[in-house]
């Protein structure tokens, strides 16, 4: 079966740095996404891998390793209103979005 | 980008009665979707809504339950049928720009579904 895993919550301080990971089981890969979901709103995009490596936009990082399954969204200097859940989603050998649950992430002041 | 408008955001349902949600996008788009998100869940895509055709349902989803209308490339309707309190959830409308990426999805506000 396919698979995204990620951690369900995260508690992080305002200033911090913050390394979301997900790892994923899926028959193929065509491209992994974070997306950003504050409560009772709807998804935002963030950052799209299709190669390994990091690409960074602003605050935010995001990382893949093909061969591991594996990626993680890094996020700098947090502020308050990064509290939301992060949400990774990977596109499959036949084009279909497979979601991850999302972790969401508290910060504190 | 696009500005995507769903109604009704949330509604109370007695449970046996349908509801149907609408989606309007400020411009015309190819690729339109509609998933459900049960609390503290991932996205499910509920089905691909074509213009012009029937709409292309995911595994577990069936067009009686779930009708879905495309009369043209800015609107669609989502009806949820029947309604029982597992039907509660957030039904996001998405849409896909034509670009490169694939998956790059824009939502709608969601509409919040309570079955009573």
């Amino acid at each position: 079966g396919q698979n995204i895993d990620q951690p369900t919550e995260m508690t992080a301080t305002e200033g911090a740095i913050v390394q979301i990971n997900c790892t994923y089981q899926t028959s193929g890969f065509n491209g992994l996404f974070w997306y950003q979901q504050h409560a009772g709103e709807a998804p935002t995009f963030l950052s799209y891998n299709v190669l390994d490596g990091l690409e960074e936009k602003g605050r935010f990082s995001s990382f893949l390793s093909r061969s591991k399954g594996y990626s993680y969204l890094l996020l700098k200097e947090l502020q308050m209103k990064d509290s939301a859940s992060y949400l990774c989603a990977v596109v499959d050998s036949n084009y279909q979005l497979i979601w991850g649950a999302g972790t969401k992430l508290i910060i504190k002041p | 980008s696009a500005v995507i408008s769903q109604k009704p955001s949330r509604d109370i349902c007695q449970r046996g009665t349908s509801l149907t949600i609408q989606c309007q996008v400020d411009s015309q788009v190819t690729m339109m979707f509609w998933y459900r998100q049960q609390p503290g869940q991932s996205l499910t895509l509920i089905a691909t809504a074509n213009q012009g055709s029937e709409a292309t349902y995911e595994s577990g989803f069936v067009i009686d339950k779930f009708p879905i209308s495309r009369p043209n490339l800015t609107f669609s309707t989502l009806t949820v049928s029947n309604m029982s309190p597992e039907d509660s959830s957030i039904y996001l409308c998405s849409v896909a720009i034509g670009r490169d990426i694939v998956g790059e999805l824009f939502f709608g506000e969601g509409s919040r579904l309570t079955v009573l």
